[in-house]
């Protein structure tokens, strides 16, 4: 089984500020399958990126995504008030058919 | 627009039963890999189960194996989610999803693209 760990588990920044987030695999996830997605209180998890940097329908541009094997970043260019939330990474390319990372918190600083 | 609504949920004593249901709409339901993923209270996402198009192919986590089943009903565009032996573990929010993409012998090449909106399962006496 592949293990993701996100870090750091809490991000405190400002609106208009840059946020850099990690996830590193246990071992390498095969073609770069891995998945980011947002979550709000009491929402659903919503899918930002997919196949490491391609953003998935209606993500704004201020959402990247980058990496291949084993380290991946999910960066954000400019933090909005409606970013503000908690960001897991997804592997799944291998058996079991997928991973969650434990999840990022971005939070107002 | 695609739709999924969970229903069933609900506060079950340990080594009880509950079904949850799926309702799907605004897609093919018929073409797609579906998913369960659940949330402990304050915890991650845990992938639960995958079923395949036809139902033909199933796959779990091994917390959940002997336990729980996955099933689909692609008459009524309906996922289903039977729990059986629930333990306090098994607490926690319960998404059905949808596959993006093809799977292949318990591997998916597609993320989750569309969640519902979870339905909350309490196992306590």
């Amino acid at each position: 089984e592949i293990v993701l760990t996100q870090s750091p588990g809490t991000l405190s920044l400002s609106p208009g500020e840059r946020a850099t987030l990690s996830c590193r695999a246990s071992q390498s996830v095969s073609s770069s399958y891995l998945a980011w997605y947002q979550q709000k209180p009491g929402q659903a998890p919503r899918l930002l990126i997919y196949g490491a940097s391609s953003r998935a329908t209606g993500i704004p541009d201020r959402f990247s995504g980058s990496g291949s094997g084993t380290d991946f970043t999910l960066t954000i260019s400019r933090l909005e008030p409606e970013d503000f939330a908690v960001y897991y990474c997804q592997q799944y390319g291998s058996s079991p058919p997928s991973t969650f990372g434990q999840g990022t918190k971005v939070e107002i600083k | 627009e695609v739709q999924l609504v969970e229903s069933g949920g609900g506060l079950v004593q340990p080594g009880g039963s509950l079904r949850l249901s799926c309702a799907a709409s605004g897609f093919t339901f018929s073409s797609y890999w579906m998913s369960w993923v659940r949330q402990a209270p304050g915890k991650g996402l845990e992938w639960v189960a995958n079923i395949k198009q036809d139902g033909s192919e199933k796959y779990y986590v091994d917390s959940v194996k002997g336990r729980f089943t996955i099933s689909r009903d692609n008459a009524k565009n309906s996922l289903y989610l039977q729990m059986n032996s629930l333990r306090a573990e098994d607490t926690a929010v319960y998404y059905c999803a949808r596959v993006g993409g093809g799977c292949s012998g318990g591997s998916c090449y597609a993320p989750l693209d569309y969640w519902g909106q979870g339905t909350l399962v309490t196992v306590s006496s």
